[in-house]
């Protein structure tokens, strides 16, 4: 079956630091991915996505690109802020007895510090 | 676009009661889906809907749990004779078949307390 593995958290870091959160997928096809950012109480809200190999999704500065060579989703950002404090979910999507199923990774838990 | 709504957001209750949660979709979209998150998790699916029919179900989903979607609007995921483990924060998703990646917007979720 399908299957997404991401990096154990928590992450903690600096204002302003390198954000690298790694996420592995494991999937027959070609499946979408994606990136789910949860902040607390709340539900997930869709972050950034790539439908096919070599694609790059970007948000709010958040970058990740699909590797098919490597089966990976890295997210990334170049500078974080206390407001990216939230867990981050990798998910893919493919198609499942006619329609998209999603599986989720286990969540990574960011936290900044000022 | 309202986003997908969930009611209610906080849900306490005893052991062996039944509790009903609503989700209301984004208006356009004919698929819904309910998963469950517990504490360190990922969301788990549930079921989803087509419309009104409910096309497929998890093996997650037991015998006390039921899930409608009476006119392919909203719909209700209930649970019979609470267990504390179902405490679990359960979410909604809707999505429109043919849609950009076939991507789910998520409610906020409703967190139900089992005592």
């Amino acid at each position: 079956g399908n299957s997404v593995t991401q990096m154990e958290g928590p992450v903690t870091l600096s204002e302003e630091a390198f954000l690298t959160i790694n996420c592995t997928y494991t999937a027959t096809g070609y499946p979408s991915l994606f990136w789910y950012v949860q902040y607390p109480g709340e539900g997930l809200q869709l972050l950034l996505k790539a439908t096919k190999a070599d694609d790059k999704g970007s948000n709010k500065g958040f970058e990740a690109t699909y590797r098919k060579e490597t089966t990976s989703f890295h997210l990334e950002k170049g500078s974080v802020q206390v407001s990216d404090s939230a867990v981050y979910f990798c998910a893919l999507s493919a198609n499942s007895g006619g329609y998209q199923k999603v599986t989720f990774g286990t969540g990574t838990k960011l936290q900044v510090i000022p | 676009d309202t986003g997908v709504s969930q009611d209610p957001r906080h849900k306490i209750t005893k052991r062996g009661q039944n509790v009903t949660f609503r989700c209301d979709p984004i208006s356009e979209h004919n698929r819904l889906y309910w998963y469950r998150q517990t504490l360190g998790q990922g969301p788990e699916f549930l079921t989803y809907f087509q419309n009104e029919a409910q096309l497929e179900k998890s093996r997650l989903l037991s015998d006390r749990f039921s899930a409608e979607r009476p006119k392919g609007s909203f719909s209700t995921l209930e649970i019979q004779r609470t267990e504390q483990g179902d405490s679990a924060m359960y979410l909604c998703a809707s999505s429109l078949v043919g849609g950009p990646s076939y991507e789910q917007y998520f409610g906020p979720g409703t967190r139900l307390t089992v005592t």
